[in-house]
């Protein structure tokens, strides 16, 4: 059951410009979202998080935005660089279950 | 300040022997995840423990997978009779456990195992 879906696989963007990168998941009970970042033969790491009582999250270059109503989220990079070039996952987990559910990634490229 | 330890990296199995992977989380956390990549795909969730708990193993495979957490030493994942299908890499994140409504409770990601089966 894909209850975390990123559509995109891959994103090309030139550095120096905003990077977009979407998330949408299925379950209402879903009211944590995080995005981690991937670099080859790592560990994701952790990037940004966001509770489902806010709608932005910010922190430095990067921007999580949540549309409940849509049950979308999406994470802004700016401006790109080429330190960013990784795949983000996007994650998310329902209160009271501690079990997250990841998205199938998006490889991002920034271009110098 | 150790973050998540996984050991080994890598993992060569031949089909039909034991892989044991372990985990040891980042100090003060008492929670542990096991998660698997398969080429070309995303993080799919296995199993949630707590200190000599299962939590939820609603991603664990019903046959030759367990996983552990004893009182002392690392969280181990354990896969019997190896498959070419279970070459993968095994990732274990931990986290504090806090309660949500306190503040967050991310994972932490250990740099995972590689598992090769011949």
């Amino acid at each position: 059951d894909q209850q975390v879906k990123q559509n995109s696989p891959s994103l090309s963007v030139q550095e120096g410009r905003i990077s977009i990168l979407n998330c949408d998941y299925t379950n209402s009970m879903f009211d944590y979202f995080l995005w981690y970042k991937k670099y080859p033969a790592e560990g994701p790491t952790f990037l940004i998080s966001i509770s489902s009582i806010k709608d932005k999250n910010e922190d430095g270059r990067f921007t999580v935005f949540l549309n409940k109503s849509a049950k979308h989220l999406s994470l802004h990079i700016v401006p790109s660089q080429p330190g960013d070039s990784a795949v983000y996952f996007c994650a998310a987990s329902a209160v009271n279950n501690n079990d997250m559910r990841f998205g199938a990634g998006t490889r991002l490229t920034v271009k110098p | 300040n150790a973050g998540v330890m996984q050991n080994p990296r890598h993992l060569v199995r031949r089909r039909g022997q034991e892989a044991r992977l372990r985990c040891s989380p980042m100090k003060g956390h008492s929670h542990v995840y096991w998660y698997r990549q398969l080429p070309e795909e995303g993080l799919k969730f296995m199993v949630y423990l707590q200190k000599e708990n299962i939590i939820d193993e609603s991603g664990m495979p019903k046959e030759r997978f367990s996983a552990e957490f004893p009182k002392e030493g690392p969280s181990i994942l354990r896969i019997q009779q190896v498959v070419r299908g279970d070459s993968a890499a095994y990732f274990c994140a931990s986290s504090p456990g806090l309660t949500r409504g306190l503040g967050t409770d991310t994972q932490y990601f250990g740099p995972g195992t590689r598992l090769t089966v011949l």
